[in-house]
């Protein structure tokens, strides 16, 4: 089974819907992310968390909002989606310190019309 | 001007050539850099992890970071069609977040 798992792989939502993307992870790891790629982009930072109640805002947080419901768990909402976050989503884990690898899943194609 | 730059490509090079990926960067705090691959429809993962400046060798592949020149490379050498994949280097500083690159696509040609 994958280490890193996310729901769902595809998304085709409509403007103004709520829309929630979830993660789970059985690496036993502290810290998760999330992440948004796009074309030309590379990965961007929306959230991280580095323990249940520590969540940090990343590089690009606006119209997002994140839970970490648990150690293994962490969810990334979309309060009112919009075109222009058709993304491609990844939730990532990694070890206590900043520099450990980190483990992605295998995304969330989101698309918005 | 982002603190990391990659030409996104696409490379396209046949079976058995040596390739050739870079970054560069602005962040003179760096001192962790990474390459991961990403096949198509899959998330990324970790391919190679230097610390500081100075060579790093795999099997077919080989990490150099020039600090100096705030620039790293990736060395493919007898390059298969099983590397075709998009590669992205990332780089951090210690315990701050990881910067990725846009990632380069490359093909290998049988």
């Amino acid at each position: 089974d994958a280490d890193v798992t996310q729901t769902p792989r595809n998304r085709i939502t409509k403007t103004g819907k709520r829309i929630m993307l979830e993660c789970s992870q059985t690496k036993g790891h502290d810290r998760m992310y999330w992440y948004r790629q796009d074309p030309g982009l590379g990965l961007q930072l929306i959230y991280y968390s580095f323990d249940v109640k520590d969540i940090n805002k990343g590089e690009i947080s606006d119209g997002y909002s994140v839970s970490r419901q648990a150690q293994a768990k962490f969810s990334l909402s979309l309060e009112s989606a919009i075109p222009n976050q058709t993304a491609l989503y990844f939730c990532a884990t990694s070890g206590p310190r900043g520099t450990d690898t980190q483990y992605f899943g295998p995304g969330t194609r989101l698309t918005v019309l | 001007q982002k603190e990391v730059e990659q030409d996104p490509g696409p490379l396209s090079v046949p079976e058995g050539a040596i390739v050739s990926l870079n970054c560069t960067y602005s962040n003179s705090a760096f001192q962790y850099f990474m390459w991961y691959r990403q096949y198509s429809r899959k998330g990324p993962e970790l391919l190679m992890y230097t610390y500081s400046s100075g060579n790093k060798e795999d099997g077919r592949f080989t990490a150099q970071v020039d600090k100096s020149s705030k620039y790293i490379s990736l060395f493919i050498r007898d390059s298969q069609p099983s590397d075709s994949a998009t590669y992205l280097c990332a780089m951090s500083a210690y315990n701050n977040d990881m910067r990725f690159g846009a990632g380069t696509r490359l093909t290998v040609k049988p």
